[in-house]
C-alpha cells in the first residue's frame, strides 16, 4: 500500500464551478502537507502548505486537513481554464525533514 | 536570476550507456535533490543534498549516483541505463530542506528515454 493514495483523475469540470481535489496518507507520523501543481511538460510550484488540522485559505485555494481521517483536501473556487494542470499533494513527517512523500497527481481539466 | 536549470531536456539512451543529468541553481540554495516522475507513480526521490560534500539516498536509489562538490551544482549520473530508468527527471532546490518554510523549486526536467 501506498503511503499517500491521490485520484488520478482526469477531472473535467465547466469553469465556474467549485473543484475538490483529495488525497488520504497512512502514515499518521505525517504533521505538514503541502499542495504543488504542474502544469503540462513543466516542473511542479508549490500552491499551498499547512502544518496543522483545518483550513488555511489563499485567493480562491482552499486546504483543509483532517490528521483524524487522514485526509487532506484542495478546494478551488470560481474554477478558471487556467486552473487546468497537475495537482499533486505532498506531506512529510516534520518541519525540518529532508524528504517528503508525493502523491501520485490527479489531472484537472477546466471547460471554458 | 535563472532559478533551477536542467540540461538535456531530453535524451535517447541505449542499454547499458551511461550518462550525467545536469542540474544547477544560482539562488544559493543548501538543499538539492533529485526525483523522477512516471505515470502513476508520482514524484519519488531519488538522492538530495543538504550542502556541498554532503548527499544521502532517497526513496530510489538504484542505480543512479551523484556528488555535490559546489552549492550550486548537483549532477545525476546513470551507471548503466536500464529501460526501467525510463522517465521524467526533475532536479530542485530550496533554502535548507524539505519541510515547512523551505520551497522546493522545480527545474524544466529532463525526459529520458532507455531503448
Amino acid at each position: 500500500q501506498k503511503e499517500v493514495e491521490q485520484d488520478p483523475g482526469p477531472l473535467s469540470v465547466p469553469e465556474g464551478a467549485i473543484v475538490s481535489l483529495n488525497c488520504t496518507y497512512s502514515n499518521s507520523a505525517f504533521q505538514y502537507f503541502m499542495w504543488y501543481r504542474q502544469y503540462s511538460r513543466k516542473g511542479p510550484e508549490l500552491l499551498m502548505y499547512t502544518y496543522s488540522s483545518g483550513n488555511k485559505e489563499d485567493g480562491r485555494f482552499t486546504a483543509q486537513v483532517d490528521k483524524s481521517s487522514k485526509y487532506i483536501s484542495l478546494f478551488i473556487r470560481d474554477s478558471q481554464p487556467s486552473d487546468s494542470a497537475t495537482y499533486l499533494c505532498a506531506m512529510g513527517k516534520d518541519s525540518s525533514a529532508s524528504k517528503i512523500i508525493f502523491g501520485s497527481g490527479t489531472r484537472l481539466s477546466i471547460r471554458p | 536570476n535563472a532559478g533551477v536549470t536542467q540540461t538535456p531536456k531530453f535524451q535517447v539512451l541505449k542499454t547499458g550507456q551511461s550518462m550525467t543529468l545536469q542540474c544547477a541553481q544560482d539562488m544559493n540554495h543548501e538543499y538539492m535533490s533529485w526525483y523522477r516522475q512516471d505515470p502513476g507513480m508520482g514524484l519519488r526521490l531519488i538522492h538530495y543534498s543538504v550542502g556541498a560534500g554532503i548527499t544521502d539516498q532517497g526513496e530510489v536509489p538504484n542505480g543512479y549516483n551523484v556528488s555535490r562538490s559546489t552549492t550550486e551544482d548537483f549532477p545525476l549520473r546513470l551507471l548503466s541505463a536500464a529501460p526501467s530508468q525510463t522517465s521524467v527527471y526533475f532536479c530542485a532546490s530550496s533554502r535548507s530542506g524539505a519541510g515547512v518554510g523551505n520551497e522546493q523549486f522545480f527545474g524544466p526536467g529532463t525526459r529520458l528515454t532507455v531503448l
